[in-house]
């Protein structure tokens, strides 16, 4: 019954290789984001998603793009993979009109070789 | 654009003494949020701060918002080894849209 999950944990990639990570969270929420946290813990919005439309797309690389399928669901493609692309990616999701309390998932630890 | 700082960047503690970390923003924020990190873990929400000069408890940590609303702090009193981790301040201006979360605090409590 874990609240939101990312498949995978971990991931392994040669440079220029293209991978994908996914999200899902069964709270029923309404909006969904994807954070980067580098090896010094900075922890950055990348995108928001709201009832599947993108709300929030801060300064990423055209090579990350997001797709959400539906409200519970939030995938994260990465194209041509770089070295400082290695990090950990957080899922989240929150409730719109609620606090904004926002639930994070495990984590994905990309490392791109 | 919006920057959200906090320090100490580092903190070690004995078990038994109190801690605090402080967060600054450049501008005046609508909302701030407080989240906790365990290593290897993921943030988990701790609270919310909306009105100016808001003081909210939970058990032994205490939060403040600052009245001009630039500001808080996380005051943990009597640390134990179990509040180890990163405290993450992030702070919005348009009541939760874009939260900008500052570095955090990491917390070493010595047994």
């Amino acid at each position: 019954d874990t609240a939101v999950s990312q498949t995978p944990k971990y991931l392994v990639t040669q440079m220029g290789n293209d991978k994908s990570i996914k999200c899902e969270q069964n709270l029923g929420h309404d909006t969904m984001y994807w954070y980067k946290q580098d090896s010094k813990k900075f922890l950055k919005i990348m995108f928001s998603y709201n009832n599947k439309e993108l709300i929030i797309n801060e300064t990423v690389p055209n090579r990350f793009s997001p797709k959400s399928p539906d409200k519970a669901h939030l995938n994260l493609h990465i194209n041509s993979l770089e070295l400082g692309d290695s990090a950990v990616y957080f899922c989240a999701s929150s409730l719109w009109d609620r606090n904004y309390e926002q639930y994070f998932g495990p984590g994905t630890r990309l490392t791109v070789t | 654009g919006q920057q959200v700082m906090q320090i100490p960047q580092y903190q070690h503690v004995q078990e038994g003494e109190d801690f605090t970390t402080y967060c600054n923003s450049s501008t005046t924020l609508s909302n701030i949020q407080w989240y906790k990190q365990r290593p290897g873990g993921h943030p988990v929400f701790l609270i919310q701060l909306v009105k100016s000069g808001e003081v909210k408890k939970q058990k032994r940590l205490t939060f403040q918002f600052g009245e001009a609303k630039k500001n808080s702090s996380l005051h943990i009193t009597a640390t134990q080894t179990t509040d180890v981790g990163t405290y993450f301040c992030a702070g919005s201006h348009n009541y939760g849209q874009n939260f900008v979360f500052g570095p955090g605090t990491r917390l070493s409590v010595l047994p």
